[in-house]
């Protein structure tokens, strides 16, 4: 059965430091893995999808990579800003027929001013 | 730019009543998603929907849950019989996808969420 684990749990940075998201899965038999933010209380906004025969997607300050063998992803954000601040999660979808996602429990991040 | 909507954003229900959760799938989108996330857990998958009829479901979809396309926009969640436990944040998604699975539509696009009370 696959699991997502991320770390680390929580993150707090001063404004303009880059930093780094780690995310892990256990099975690497993978279809894709996306990353998504979540503001409180609110909805996920999908941020970078990455195909299984991809290493790595860029979107504006946002890199995230994918080490499909050895089961790990990161998501890189450049010079971040206080309104980065939010739960990053990163979602893994198994290859099989099913469609659905397998979830990490997410990397609370400040950005502090 | 397009996106899926949900209503209603809070639900208070009464344990062993019956709800139904909308969701509103960007339009031209063939796969649907139901999620839930218990406060403070991981966001868990429920049930996906393609052509009609489920074609994935999690242990945790029982026979309280189930889903509707009713019209050509609408997708719902009904939860027969509300228990303490279904209290959570309810997530729509939705996805072009193909039956292929080609690239590059297989990425999900989610709601803002509706958020269950069950008291």
């Amino acid at each position: 059965k696959q699991e997502v684990t991320q770390i680390p749990a929580a993150l707090s940075v001063p404004e303009g430091e880059n930093l780094v998201l780690n995310c892990s899965f256990t099975d690497s038999a993978i279809y894709n893995l996306q990353w998504f933010r979540q503001d409180p209380g609110k909805g996920l906004t999908s941020l970078l999808l990455i195909q299984s025969s991809q290493r790595e997607q860029t979107s504006g300050r946002l890199n995230a990579s994918l080490d499909k063998s050895s089961g790990r992803s990161t998501l890189y954000i450049a010079a971040s800003q206080p309104g980065d601040s939010a739960t990053y999660l990163c979602a893994v979808r198994p290859d099989n027929y099913g469609q659905n996602f397998v979830f990490g429990p997410g990397t609370r991040l400040s950005v502090l001013p | 730019e397009p996106e899926v909507t949900q209503t209603p954003s809070h639900q208070v229900t009464q344990m062993g009543q019956e709800v139904i959760l909308r969701c509103v799938p960007i339009s031209n989108h063939l796969y649907f998603y139901w999620y839930r996330q218990i406060l403070g857990q991981k966001v868990e998958f429920l049930v996906s929907f393609y052509n009609n009829e489920i074609s994935e479901k999690s242990e945790i979809f029982d026979d309280q849950f189930s889903v509707e396309r009713p019209d050509g926009s609408n997708f719902t969640l009904k939860i027969r019989s509300t228990k303490l436990e279904d209290s959570a944040m309810y997530f729509c998604a939705s996805g072009r996808g193909t039956p292929m699975r080609e690239p590059p539509y297989n990425e999900q696009f989610f709601g803002p969420g509706t958020r269950l009370t069950v008291l």
